[in-house]
Order: C-alpha cells, then sequence, then structure tokens
C-alpha cells in the first residue's frame, strides 16, 4: 500500500511565479480531490476528478488556478502569478468511489506546504 | 458560509479520562459524517464514519453520537491515551456527488 503520494514536500516561491504540484493516488481509486489548508482552519475545497472528468470547482479556484488529471491516473495543480494569499498547505485525498454510495472515506497526502514570499 | 462547525479550539484532557469532541452542522440534507484525525506535518487521516440513518457507531474506544434533530454530533474516545492527542476535524457529505466538508478543527491534548 504506497498510499497517497504529493510531491514536493515544500514550496518556496517568490509572488509571481508559478507553481505546480503533483499528486499520485492510490492506484486503484478512481476519485481525487484538492484541498487548501491554512494555519487554524480545516481543509477547504478546491476541485475533484472522477477519474479524467473534474466534476466540481470551488469558487475558491481562481482563473489563477487550474488542476488536470490526464488518462485518471496522476493529478496536477497549478498556480500562476502566485500571491502572498496562496501560502498555505494543499491537500491530495483520493477514494474509490462506487454508483450513488455516499460513505467513501478519503485518504490524503501529507501536503505541500507552499510559501509565498 | 461554514456549514461544518468545531466551536472548540481546543481541549484537554487526563490520560485514561474521555474525551468528547463536539461538532454541529448547517445543512439538513448532509447524510454521511466523518471524523478525521491529523498530526504535524501530515496529512488527516481517517478514523470513523456514521450514516444518517444512525445515531451512534462505535469502533474500539472511539464512539460518533448523531443528533440529527439538533444539528449535532459528537466524538467520544474512551480511555483517552496520549497517542490521542491531535487535531481532530468533523466532516460531512450530502450526496454521493458533492464535495467533503470540514469544519476548522478541535486540538486534543492528552495530559499525564
Amino acid at each position: 500500500d504506497t498510499g497517497v503520494s504529493q510531491d514536493p514536500r515544500h514550496k518556496i516561491t517568490k509572488r509571481g511565479q508559478n507553481v505546480t504540484f503533483r499528486c499520485d493516488p492510490i492506484s486503484e481509486h478512481n476519485r481525487l480531490y484538492w484541498y487548501r489548508q491554512t494555519l487554524g482552519q480545516g481543509p477547504e475545497f478546491l476541485t475533484y476528478f472522477q477519474n479524467e472528468a473534474q466534476l466540481e470547482k470551488s469558487r475558491l479556484l481562481s482563473d489563477r488556478f487550474s488542476a488536470e488529471r490526464p488518462k485518471g491516473s496522476f493529478s496536477t495543480l497549478e498556480i500562476q502569478r502566485t500571491e502572498q494569499g496562496d501560502s498555505a498547505m494543499y491537500l491530495c485525498a483520493s477514494s474509490s468511489h462506487r454508483g450513488r454510495a455516499t460513505n467513501e472515506k478519503l485518504f490524503f497526502g501529507s501536503g505541500t506546504q507552499l510559501s509565498v514570499l | 458560509d461554514q456549514q461544518v462547525k468545531q466551536n472548540s479550539p481546543s481541549l484537554s484532557v487526563q490520560e485514561g479520562r474521555i474525551s468528547i469532541l463536539n461538532c454541529d452542522y448547517t445543512n439538513s440534507m448532509f447524510d454521511y459524517f466523518l471524523w478525521y484525525k491529523k498530526y504535524p506535518a501530515e496529512g488527516p487521516t481517517f478514523l470513523i464514519s456514521i450514516s444518517s440513518i444512525k445515531d451512534k457507531n462505535e469502533d474500539g474506544r472511539f464512539t460518533v453520537f448523531l443528533n440529527k434533530s439538533a444539528k449535532h454530533l459528537s466524538l467520544h474516545i474512551v480511555p483517552s491515551q496520549p497517542g490521542d492527542s491531535a487535531v481532530y476535524f468533523c466532516a460531512a457529505r450530502y450526496s454521493s456527488a458533492s464535495k467533503i466538508i470540514f469544519g476548522s478543527g478541535t486540538r486534543l491534548s492528552i495530559r499525564p
């Protein structure tokens, strides 16, 4: 069981630069989620995929943010023209979803900590 | 618009006693609730869940209670152990197609 893997673990960048994070989900999982967490807050939903289809995007996800999941495997989250307010922990999670069942459990990676200077 | 609320940012409990973590929600359409535990520098890990058709679910030292009329759920940990010291997040969803929404977390500290 390799779990959910995120790369890099830490990223320091200057304001205005672009950054890209990668997430490798548990191999048999068909759903992949991106969340963002800031200090003292719970994970905030950003977007999720079922296989390669992006099914929902939060209004938190401005046009500077884009996520992809080509071929329904790994996913990337790109932030363009980073701002200091983008500094946060970016968490990826995956799950196995079947039919109309609501009782799926998310398995999280260790996250990518982004610091924008 | 916080649909899942954890009003206690922190809780300190003596080892061996019961820890009770509380969570309130506003969306009556939620039908599945989860608790996650998070250690520093790690992602949240699943702890226990409950469907809205139940009012109690137990797994070892962990029990979750759901009171739908009050839109309230709680997590009981008994007996509390030092390894239980972590941040606990309550979460909920309302359909198989919906995202899972998290509360802001409660930091539990187990003191000797």
